[in-house]
């Protein structure tokens, strides 16, 4: 049974550019939550997916931004980069959009030049 | 707002002893907190959580309590392993509304000394 998997790994940018991260979910999961984990800190939620529409979203600016597709995959899209947009982005699935238990991925860890 | 505090933000045990780490929430609609264990490089792994409905749950070594008036929730690990050093998170959610966001705590960097 595949869990949660991310792509790129690692990724590098500079600012001004646009990034985009993809997240294929946990099998059988239909909801996919997008988290930002700063260096030594907490996960901090930047919106949830579900029916391919956004539920709700956290704390981030319109640079941010997403897509759940109709298989349940989501990207995140992060436009105008800035050095403090440099984190680990982690995606979290679950199932039902109602089911509290979140399963995350390994994460992506984009570093801004 | 949502926030959740957690303590300590580093905690040094020798095998075998327990380690407690505790966390204060705020919103008082929560009624889910689950705790994960992040090891260096990789994602979040949820290791046990509880729901509003209960008050203790232990699963092996680990156990967790939760005192909803006080609005506090502890994690308790026994006969600590080596393997068991990591940055742990607890987090709390108000699932069964439109989302079921996590609100995350600081972390607490458990270190067991062999």
């Amino acid at each position: 049974d595949a869990g949660v998997t991310q792509s790129p790994t690692h990724l590098i940018k500079t600012r001004g550019q646009q990034v985009t991260l993809r997240c294929s979910p946990k099998s059988g999961h239909d909801t996919v939550s997008w988290y930002q984990q700063a260096l030594g800190q907490g996960p901090q939620f930047i919106f949830q997916y579900y029916e391919e529409e956004e539920r709700q979203r956290g704390n981030f600016p319109d640079r941010f931004s997403g897509h759940q597709f109709p298989n349940y995959s989501s990207e995140l899209n992060v436009n105008a980069l800035l050095l403090g947009d440099s984190a680990l982005y982690l995606c979290a699935s679950s199932l039902g959009g109602v089911r509290e238990t979140q399963y995350f991925g390994p994460g992506t860890r984009l570093l801004v030049l | 707002g949502e926030n959740v505090e957690q303590h300590p933000s580093t905690l040094s045990v020798q095998e075998g002893d327990s380690a407690v780490i505790k966390c204060t929430y705020s919103d008082s609609a929560s009624n889910y907190f689950p705790w994960y264990k992040q090891e260096l490089g990789k994602g979040p792994q949820l290791i046990i959580d509880i729901r509003s409905n209960v008050g203790e749950k232990k699963d092996q070594r680990i156990a967790v309590t939760l005192n909803k008036t006080a609005k506090h929730f502890s994690l308790h690990i026994t006969e600590t392993q080596p393997e068991d050093s990591a940055v742990y998170f607890c987090a709390a959610s108000s699932y069964g509304g439109a989302t079921n966001k996590l609100i995350f705590g600081t972390g607490t960097l458990l270190a067991v000394q062999p």
